[in-house]
């Protein structure tokens, strides 16, 4: 299976601060890698498929890029409701295998 | 409006079973493959199954492979997960979501349910 390595595993960050998270495959994807939101007690969120396709109704402060093997989520101005833990996903091939994630926190 | 609901989760003994259902509405049931995440106390997300539009075709995680069974019935929308010889390390809220392609292999996942809670515990 393909592993999946994301960094960092939390962050602290204060509103309107610029955060990247990054995701690592063990093996190349293409660009077949989506980033997830999920809340507490919530079900995740689709931001971005495709590596860099933003979902509808996703604010264009998140954006995505990279492709092979290295990937990012960039928020470019943090917002109060951005405060959630990102998940990366690959599903290149299955099984799909999710990144750890990154919780990121108020700081 | 995509709907995904969630049901079967409960207290099970390890060695246990139960069968999972997600209904779905709001969209052609029959053209998007499916899919079962799980996530366990305060535990990361990970992927469980995945089945295509028509059923042929599944897939499954090392983790629940032989012990897991995805399977659908198109003419109920609804999903399912069997699952058998229950471990305690299969105790997670359980989500059905639902791909965002309708070819097999997917692009993601792009609407959830709201989960069911599976407690494997003696």
């Amino acid at each position: 299976a393909i592993q999946m390595t994301q960094s960092p595993s939390s962050l602290s960050a204060s509103v309107g601060d610029r955060v990247t998270i990054t995701c690592r495959a063990s093996q190349g994807l293409g660009d077949d890698l989506g980033w997830y939101q999920q809340k507490p007690g919530k079900a995740p969120k689709v931001l971005i498929c495709d590596a860099s396709t933003l979902q509808s109704g996703v604010p264009s402060r998140f954006s995505g890029s990279g492709s092979g093997t290295d990937f990012t989520l960039t928020i470019s101005s943090l917002q109060p409701e951005d405060f959630a833990t990102y998940y990366c996903l690959q599903d290149h091939s299955h099984p799909w295998t999710f990144g750890q994630g990154t919780k990121v926190e108020i700081k | 409006e995509v709907q995904l609901l969630e049901s079967g989760g409960g207290l099970e003994q390890p060695g246990g079973s139960l069968r999972l259902s997600c209904a779905a509405s709001g969209f052609t049931f029959s053209t998007y493959a499916m899919n079962w995440v799980r996530q366990a106390p305060g535990k990361g997300l990970e992927w469980v199954s995945a089945i295509s539009g028509s059923g042929e075709s599944t897939s499954y995680a090392d983790s629940v492979k032989g012990r897991f069974a995805i399977f659908r019935d198109n003419s109920r929308n609804t999903l399912y997960l069997q699952m058998n010889s229950l471990r305690a390390e299969d105790t997670a809220i359980y989500y059905c979501g639902k791909d965002l392609s309708s070819s097999w292999g997917g692009k993601g996942l792009d609407y959830w349910g709201q989960g069911t809670l599976v407690t494997v515990s003696s």
